[in-house]
Order: C-alpha cells, then sequence, then structure tokens
C-alpha cells in the first residue's frame, strides 16, 4: 500500500548542479502537485498537474521545471541548483484537480545547495 | 496580511486537556478547508475537512466561521499521540490550488 513515493529521500548539491526528482503515486489519481516547505512557511505550490499531459505552474516555479511522464509518474527537475533551493520538497496527488479533495503526500526530499 | 494565519505556538498542554487553534483566512469568497497534521520530519496527512455545519471525529472537532473569515480545531482529551503540527489549508475559489497556513505547533505534556 505504497500511495505516494519520492526517491532520493535525501540529497546534497552543489550550486549550479542539476538533479530531478522522482514522483510516483499508485491510487490512479488524475492530479498530482510539486510543494516545498520552508521554515516558518506554509507549504509553496512549485507546479502541478491537473491530469495526465497538463502542467502548470504555481506560486513559486522559478528554477524548477515538471514532466507528466504518464498517470502514475511526476517529476521536478533543478536544471542549476542554488541555495535558495534547499528546502524540503513534497509531491501530493489528489484524485481530481478540484481543490475541495484532500491531497495525500510523499514523505519528503530533504534537499540541501551548497 | 497573509491569506492563510495560523498562531505559529506552541501550545503547551496537559495530556487529558482540551486545547482549541483558529486560522484565519484573507478570501471571504473561499470555499474549501481542510485541517493536516504534520508530524516532526513527515508528510502533512489529511485530519479532517471542514464544512459549514462543522464537523466532528472522535476527540476533534472543526468549525467554519464565514462572518469572521476563521476555521477552528478543537482537540478533547488531548493525547501525549496528539502532538504535532496543524497545519491549516484554504482553497480560494478561482483556481486549482490550496493555499497552506505555517501551521500551530501543538506538545502535550504527560
Amino acid at each position: 500500500n505504497a500511495g505516494v513515493t519520492q526517491t532520493p529521500k535525501f540529497q546534497v548539491l552543489k550550486t549550479g548542479q542539476s538533479m530531478t526528482l522522482q514522483c510516483a503515486q499508485d491510487m490512479n489519481h488524475n492530479s498530482m502537485y510539486w510543494y516545498r516547505q520552508d521554515p516558518g512557511m506554509g507549504l509553496r505550490l512549485i507546479y502541478y498537474s491537473a491530469s495526465e499531459g497538463t502542467t502548470d505552474k504555481g506560486e513559486v516555479p522559478n528554477g524548477y521545471n515538471v514532466s507528466r511522464l504518464n498517470k502514475r509518474e511526476f517529476s521536478l527537475r533543478l536544471e542549476s541548483a542554488a541555495p535558495s533551493q534547499t528546502s524540503v520538497y513534497f509531491c501530493a496527488s489528489s484524485v481530481t484537480g478540484y481543490s475541495n479533495q484532500p491531497q495525500h503526500f510523499g514523505d519528503g526530499t530533504r534537499l540541501s545547495i551548497l | 496580511r497573509k491569506e492563510v494565519e495560523q498562531d505559529p505556538g506552541p501550545f503547551n498542554v496537559p495530556e487529558g486537556a482540551t486545547v482549541a487553534f483558529n486560522c484565519t483566512y484573507s478570501n471571504s469568497a473561499s470555499q474549501s478547508f481542510f485541517w493536516y497534521r504534520q508530524d516532526c520530519r513527515k508528510e502533512p496527512k489529511l485530519l479532517m475537512s471542514v464544512y459549514s455545519s462543522g464537523n466532528e471525529d472522535g476527540r476533534f472537532t472543526a468549525q467554519l466561521n464565514r462572518a469572521s473569515q476563521y476555521i477552528s480545531l478543537l482537540i478533547r482529551d488531548s493525547k501525549l499521540s496528539d502532538s504535532a503540527t496543524y497545519l491549516c489549508v484554504v482553497n480560494p475559489p478561482s483556481n486549482y490550488q490550496l493555499i497552506w497556513g505555517a501551521g500551530t505547533k501543538l506538545i502535550i505534556k504527560p
């Protein structure tokens, strides 16, 4: 009963390096999300995918790109990592993209940029 | 004014006590409201949705006050396992994005 699975769980990068965070859900959900969580702040939406084949910017998309590979998978890419991107990243999914649907989260990726 | 505001706490409460905290939101047209729970270094998990009529789930009661634009969470007979950060989440009506509060930290002491 995996739910939402994120990899890796921890990562340390140097400034300027690139990497891709992977997310997969096995709940047959249509919508998927990427958030970042910083101390003292609420979760902030980076990108979301309301359904397979669509992606949209959230509140803080700069410096990130996403790919909705199929219904199950939604990846987040940092092309040139910056220290300001040090954060905890959560992937989530919901049945539909309507906001009255609860979201289910993966257990996060802790990313440090040196 | 932040779109969703919560008292960060921490609220230090003895086991067995009742504790309540509020969350205010700025967009009066918001339609959907949730409380999530987040344990230290873990992912957020849905605690309960908040309905216009209020709702109860065991020891937890959620209320919505549209006139004053806040939602509340009441925890009765608090347990040590209730220690966590409680996140208030609001849906503004014009898009599919949720707005998250920064959370209220609750510590239940024996």
